[in-house]
């Protein structure tokens, strides 16, 4: 099976501007959680999506924003952009069922610079 | 206190001794516990993953789930260099849907 695929890989963007990231889950995988690593915060959870259904996010501000599609493909925008958004985004993709939360694969992740 | 603690190392060990990395959760109601293989400039990869109490052993990889202890461990047999890596613990919340990683844990074989 393919893996977890992630679009842009790279990203420079400017202060105020909004950037969507893209993610395309394994086949047949229906939950998708994206994260945002720092060097310094290490990975910080975003928020998972099953069904096209927000089911947690973590503790970011509402800039932060996504959605999945009925594929399973899901996008994350970041609206207003900070230095401080500079950082690797991952995705990663779950066989996870409606009950239960299993392993995740990642993505290779965009790589976003905000100057 | 942290959700989810890890000792950031470096652990350092030599080729084809054992290295144990240890991790310590807050939730006590948390069911999945995942080990994370993270190189340099790579995305995490997905080593280990035990949802019972005891020992699960693959290969030269071992995680051991103590819940009343809220500990999880990863051994990793006759270590090589290329094991070289940064190892990120993770743990679901209680109701699942959201994973809380570590820190993770810097380790260096040396050959």
């Amino acid at each position: 099976k393919a893996g977890v695929t992630q679009t842009p890989r790279y990203l420079i963007k400017t202060r105020g501007q909004q950037v969507t990231l893209s993610c395309s889950p394994i086949s047949g995988h229906r939950s998708v959680s994206w994260y945002q690593q720092t060097p310094g915060q290490g990975l910080q959870f975003l928020f998972e999506y099953f069904s096209e259904t927000q089911r947690n996010k973590g503790n970011f501000p509402g800039r932060f924003s996504g959605r999945q599609f009925s594929n399973s493909r899901s996008e994350m925008n970041v609206s207003t952009l900070e230095l401080g958004d500079s950082a690797l985004y991952l995705c990663a993709s779950s066989p996870t069922k409606i009950a239960g939360f299993y392993e995740q694969y990642f993505g290779p992740g965009t790589r976003l610079t905000v100057t | 206190q942290k959700e989810v603690e890890q000792n950031s190392g470096p652990l350092s060990v030599p080729e084809g001794a054992i290295a144990s990395l240890n991790c310590t959760y807050s939730d006590r109601g948390s069911q999945s516990f995942f080990w994370y293989r993270q190189y340099s400039g790579k995305s995490p990869e997905l080593i280990m993953f035990i949802y019972s109490n005891g020992d699960k052993e693959d290969g030269r990889f071992t995680a051991q789930l103590n819940k009343a202890s809220q500990y999880v461990s990863l051994l990793i047999r006759d270590s090589q260099p290329s094991d070289s890596a940064t190892y990120l613990c993770a743990v679901t919340t209680t109701g699942g849907f959201k994973t809380i990683f570590g820190a993770g844990t810097r380790l260096f074989v040396k050959a």
